[in-house]
């Protein structure tokens, strides 16, 4: 597949712990915000999104907290496994559905 | 739905040499993206349309990068004259509100 995460940071993270990776953005005018995961080999997939007007969303094992005042994202997962094993970007929404991307973080998850 | 369809998933060619890789978007979807990931530079956005025109090329590096869209399940990205540093993976995205769906990408190498 290809290799997309040899220069980004990476968390280690135990099978069963919860992870926590962060992402900071720049333009304070963007009202929505994207995490996406992205496997070996495969395309970025959606995971979760949240729009501005809120602090915080849940989804299945997955939280996303937003801090407007000061543009940062981060995603909480739970019960990490290793299936979780990727590499996550955060994007914020520009203007016509334009996203810009974050460098990506990379999750390896220990058995 | 397949999901957002690409073709080839790789393509290695020699410098000097036409490059054509195609998407299918995923049906009533009216935006189509095309982007570039690199691990120098992640992921970059290229040229988007919507219903089929193009809204904003100024991700497209240079005049050998041209793309089209005929009609609303299919759209081309050529480089032509292809060249090492175009070495890259490259990723078509569909989406009909906020949530782009990824195609599997194609792995580029020239020679």
């Amino acid at each position: 597949g290809e290799s997309v995460g040899l220069h980004l940071p990476t968390l280690s993270v135990q099978e069963g712990d919860n992870s926590i990776i962060n992402c900071a953005y720049s333009n304070s005018a963007s009202d929505y915000f994207i995490w996406y995961k992205q496997e070996s080999g495969k395309g970025p997939q959606f995971i979760i999104d949240i729009r501005s007007n809120m602090d915080k969303r849940q989804g299945q094992r997955v939280t996303v907290l937003l801090n407007k005042t000061v543009k940062h994202l981060s995603l909480q997962i739970a019960a990490t496994q290793p299936g979780d094993s990727a590499v996550y970007f955060c994007a914020e929404n520009l203007a016509n559905n334009r996203l810009a991307f974050g460098k990506g973080n990379q999750v390896v998850v220990i058995p | 739905d397949a999901g957002v369809i690409q073709s080839p998933r790789h393509e290695v060619t020699e410098m000097g040499q036409e490059v054509t890789l195609r998407c299918k978007p995923i049906s009533g979807h009216n935006s189509l993206f095309w982007y570039r990931q690199t691990m120098m530079r992640g992921l970059e956005l290229l040229i988007y349309f919507n219903n089929n025109v193009p809204i904003d090329d100024s991700g497209m590096p240079e005049d050998r990068f041209s793309a089209k869209m005929p009609n609303a399940s299919f759209s081309t990205l050529k480089i032509q004259p292809s060249e090492p540093r175009d070495s890259a993976v490259y990723f078509c995205a569909s989406t009909l509100s906020n949530e782009q769906f990824f195609g599997p990408g194609t792995r580029l190498t020239v020679l």
